[in-house]
């Protein structure tokens, strides 16, 4: 069965940058792309950007550009975001999930990883 | 830059009635690209409709969607107590605000 499982809880400081990871597993995982989503504390969701596990191309949210990486490892299965200057509003729940083959939809999620970004 | 407008903001009902909740875009968009989920508190958004009609796998039939253009509806037939929860439209990169179905 198709899983996305991501990395633990992560505390930070403003300032810094926190990497996320999401394994994949149950597909062939350069078969789809993986999409990034973040809610922030009893806040709607947000999407963040999308990365093609297959050739890597990337789009980012307009916000976001410049403070976030999003990247995969087709050897292990895994996609990472990376999110630098961290602030405070950037505190939220983020997670992974598969995309559609047009990126329309997201049909798979990860259980959701923490930051918190407190001084 | 397209808005997805979700109403209403909070809707309450009982077990068994039936739900509406509405999806409008600030431009009309291609229903093949018009998705619904669902979330429970602590949990990860769930898929339930996807090309504005279609249900994702497991997804039992008293959920459906329709709609075209700007405007898009999720209709839960007949409510059961597993139902109450968050509901979010998506066209790709945009989410809904979103509409809380709680228990009247």
């Amino acid at each position: 069965q198709v899983q996305l499982v991501q990395s633990g809880a992560e505390v930070k400081k403003p300032g810094a940058s926190v990497k996320v990871s999401c394994k994949a597993s149950g597909y062939t995982f350069t078969s789809y792309g993986i999409s990034w989503v973040r809610q922030a504390p009893g806040q709607g969701l947000e999407w963040m950007g999308w990365i093609s596990a297959y050739n890597g191309n990337t789009n980012y949210a307009q916000k976001l550009q410049g403070r976030v990486t999003m990247t995969t490892d087709t050897s292990t299965s895994t996609a990472y975001m990376e999110l630098r200057s961290l602030r405070s509003d950037d505190t939220a729940v983020y997670y992974c999930a598969r995309a559609s083959g047009s990126g329309d939809y997201f049909d798979y999620w990860g259980q959701g990883t923490l930051v918190t970004v407190s001084s | 830059e397209i808005v997805l407008t979700q109403s209403p903001g909070t809707l309450s009902l009982s077990p068994g009635e039936r739900a509406t909740l509405s999806c409008r875009a600030s431009q009309s968009v291609s229903s093949s690209y018009l998705a619904w989920y669902q979330q429970k508190p602590g949990q990860a958004p769930r898929l339930l409709i996807y090309g504005a009609s279609s249900r994702a796998t497991g997804i039992p039939d008293r959920f459906s969607g329709s709609g075209s253009g700007t405007d898009f509806t999720l209709t839960i037939s007949r409510l059961e107590p597993e139902d109450f929860a968050v509901y979010y439209c998506q066209q790709f990169w945009a989410f809904g605000q979103g509409t809380k179905l709680e228990i009247k």
